[in-house]
């Protein structure tokens, strides 16, 4: 069983264009990350959503928008795609914020833009 | 703000020996979490070993272990008899409930693996 499952696990988009990112968890936790790794491999926080409320917006561009509609799921939005969002996109889980608990990771979206 | 720091990009190991991969943090909380993930080939993120600021007694799993030392604030890795399936990017990062949970990561230590 996976625990946390993104979807899609590449994507190959032109610029300009506007793409989502779907992340679902069956672990039933109650927080849920988005994590960028660029393209030397540095991973950096951009949201984290705890029981479908937003607890971290880190400084990322007004076209990235998270949604989460419900505790299980934490999708990523992209406005108007940038040459520069090109990266591996992490989804994570984990039981509770802040505690010493592990957190899950998706397999990663792999996004190019070209 | 806090910040991790991993000063060594490549590490290299011949099989079944030891090896030590450095991470040190700079910090103001008192109460945070420590780990060590693994990042394969394959991309995935697997969690390798985790410590508790306020615990003295350094963590292990299996043939890893950490010197966490707090006054230093340094949070090494020690891998025992290193397999081939060792080789990946490991990476340090450190998590408080402060910092709302999110995990903040050093750069990566790259370790290959010799037969």
């Amino acid at each position: 069983d996976t625990a946390v499952s993104q979807t899609p696990k590449y994507l190959v988009t032109q610029m300009g264009n506007d793409k989502s990112i779907k992340c679902e968890q069956n672990l039933g936790h109650d927080t849920m990350y988005w994590y960028k790794q660029d393209s030397k491999k540095f991973l950096k926080i951009m949201f984290s959503y705890n029981n479908k409320e937003l607890i971290i917006n880190e400084t990322v561009p007004n076209r990235f928008s998270p949604k989460s509609p419900d505790k299980a799921h934490l999708n990523l939005h992209i406005n108007s795609l940038e040459l520069g969002d090109s990266a591996v996109y992490f989804c994570a889980s984990s039981q509770d914020r802040g505690q010493l608990y592990e957190q899950y990771f998706g397999p990663g979206t792999r996004l190019t833009v070209t | 703000a806090q910040t991790v720091t991993q000063s060594q990009p490549e590490m290299s190991v011949q099989e079944a020996e030891t090896v030590t991969l450095s991470c040190t943090y700079d910090t103001s909380e008192s109460d945070y979490y420590l780990f060590w993930y693994k990042q394969p080939p394959s991309r995935q993120m697997i969690l390798v070993i985790r410590q508790e600021a306020y615990k003295q007694q350094n963590a292990t799993e299996n043939r890893f272990s950490v010197n966490f030392q707090k006054a230093a604030k340094s949070f090494s890795l020690k891998i025992s008899d290193s397999q081939l399936g060792d080789a990946a990017m490991y990476f340090c990062a450190y998590s408080s409930y402060n910092q709302g949970g999110k995990l903040i990561f050093g750069q990566g230590t790259e370790l290959s693996v010799k037969p």
